[in-house]
């Protein structure tokens, strides 16, 4: 089993549509969880990290379920600039140690 | 302030030839960790570099190496390059005990 999976997508979706990316990952130790975004032949960004709590940052929410090993990320009123992939991404343990990625899920919004 | 930047941006090389890519970190980070991205991949972690020596390794061959600098900047090195090593080359820089990390732009390494 990969350490993080992602469904690839690609996922097409209209203006203004809402769209939900689902993520799991295999190591129940896992401390730390974010979602990055990375735009065509770029580097990956930090769009946001995901916290116990959840987390809203204006169109993007953010979903942690610890006990079900998974991590969501919600995209409202979507914009064509918001097409891009979208990296799945968890931190093994505590602090300063190696980030592992999901292949990622690409989006396309269309107008 | 400047962020993470890596230098060349670009580069070919043929099978058998070493390389030697460059990364600085964002100001105020001291821990520099590189990524290889190959198309369609996720980045995978190559190792990363704390106060000078390499602290973290992933399941990459001894022909990678790398180097930390008292100024926290970092090399990533590849002997006898080998087509499959063609890929997206990051350097991530963060702060030591903080899990959020940032990348530079990347290099592109292509293998002939």
């Amino acid at each position: 089993r990969k350490e993080v999976e992602q469904d690839p997508g690609p996922f097409n979706v209209p203006e203004g549509a809402t769209v939900a990316f689902n993520c799991t990952y295999s190591n129940s130790a896992s401390q730390s969880f974010f979602w990055y975004r990375q735009d065509c032949r770029k580097e990956p960004k930090l769009l946001m990290s995901v916290y116990s709590s959840g987390n809203e940052d204006g169109r993007f929410t953010a979903q942690l379920n610890r006990a079900s090993q998974y991590i969501s990320l919600l995209i409202r009123d979507s914009k064509l600039s918001d097409s891009a992939t979208y990296l799945c991404v968890v931190n093994k343990y505590s602090g300063n140690t190696p980030l592992v990625f999901g292949k990622g899920t690409r989006l396309s919004v269309i107008a | 302030d400047a962020g993470v930047t890596q230098s060349p941006t670009h580069l070919i090389k043929t099978r058998g030839q070493q390389v030697t890519l460059r990364c600085s970190p964002k100001s105020g980070h001291d821990t520099v960790s590189w990524y290889q991205q190959a198309l369609g991949q996720g980045p995978q972690f190559i190792f990363q570099y704390y106060e000078e020596e390499e602290r973290q390794r992933g399941n990459f061959p001894d022909r990678f190496s790398g180097h930390q600098f008292p100024n926290y900047s970092s090399e990533l090195n590849v002997n006898a390059l080998l087509l499959g090593d063609s890929a997206l080359y990051l350097c991530a820089s963060s702060r030591a005990g903080v899990g959020e990390a940032f990348f530079g732009q990347g290099t592109r390494l292509t293998v002939v």
